[in-house]
């Protein structure tokens, strides 16, 4: 069974690094064309992929987001991770972390982690 | 970047009748392999998104058959044949033959 889920540190302020995990099992990062991606949804707003990396550690981002962001993984303890750095009011959304198949499909889903930012 | 727009749906739709959601890419999604990389997502209200239709036609596992996805390089329908209460939410259209991988707007669905 596939299961993931974000955990993140639910409100910061404008202009701090935002840290998001994505822990998962059912499924090995390292086999071969698996990847995890990050997709987020602000409130009533649609879906915006953000950044995915893939078994052999090839990495795609989101070029809207220019240099802001960063992802790895940890194979070894199942888990993905995302950073944002100088984040402001318009990262306010749910953070979303799938399992994508050969980069072009996200076949399963985590719940969702909602991450506010305020001053 | 390939953007991709959808159509809207003549809300709310009667339980039991069939609806078509279009999307159109501003780039063909035919790779060289013969594969249309377009997919369909649903969000019920509440819920993360969760995939419906990937290869522009199919299904994926434990997806309803009242569920079909047709189109061409660059425009793409989604089918449901009658609908039911469970359906209702938000389509999307997702491009995932390259990066940055984008979306549509999104459809609503509103049973009547």
């Amino acid at each position: 069974q596939v299961t993931l889920k974000e955990s993140g540190p639910g409100i910061l302020q404008p202009s701090q690094t935002l840290s998001l995990t994505c822990s998962f099992s059912g499924f090995s990062l390292s086999t071969s064309g698996i990847c995890v991606s990050w997709i987020r949804q602000p409130s009533g707003k649609g879906l915006e992929w953000l950044a995915t990396i893939c078994w052999e550690d090839s990495k795609g981002y989101n070029p809207s987001l220019k240099n802001r962001l960063t992802i790895s993984k940890d194979t070894s303890n199942n888990q993905a991770f995302l950073k944002i750095t100088s984040v402001d009011t318009a990262d306010t959304a749910i953070y979303y972390c799938a399992r994508t198949r050969i980069t072009t499909r996200d076949d399963y889903w985590g719940q969702g982690v909602m991450v506010t930012v305020s001053s | 970047d390939i953007v991709m727009t959808q159509g809207a749906l003549p809300n709310p739709v009667p339980s039991g009748e069939s609806v078509s959601i279009t999307c159109r890419s501003s780039k063909s999604l035919l790779y060289s392999d013969g594969k249309t990389y377009l997919n369909w997502y649903l969000q019920r209200p509440g819920q993360s998104p969760q995939l419906l239709i990937y290869w522009m036609s199919t299904r994926a596992s434990g997806v309803s058959d009242r569920f079909s996805g047709s189109g061409s390089g660059t425009d793409f329908t989604l089918k449901i044949s009658g609908v039911e209460a469970e359906d209702v939410g938000v389509y999307y259209c997702q491009q995932g033959l390259e990066f940055p991988r984008t979306f549509g707007g999104g459809t609503k669905l509103e049973l009547k």
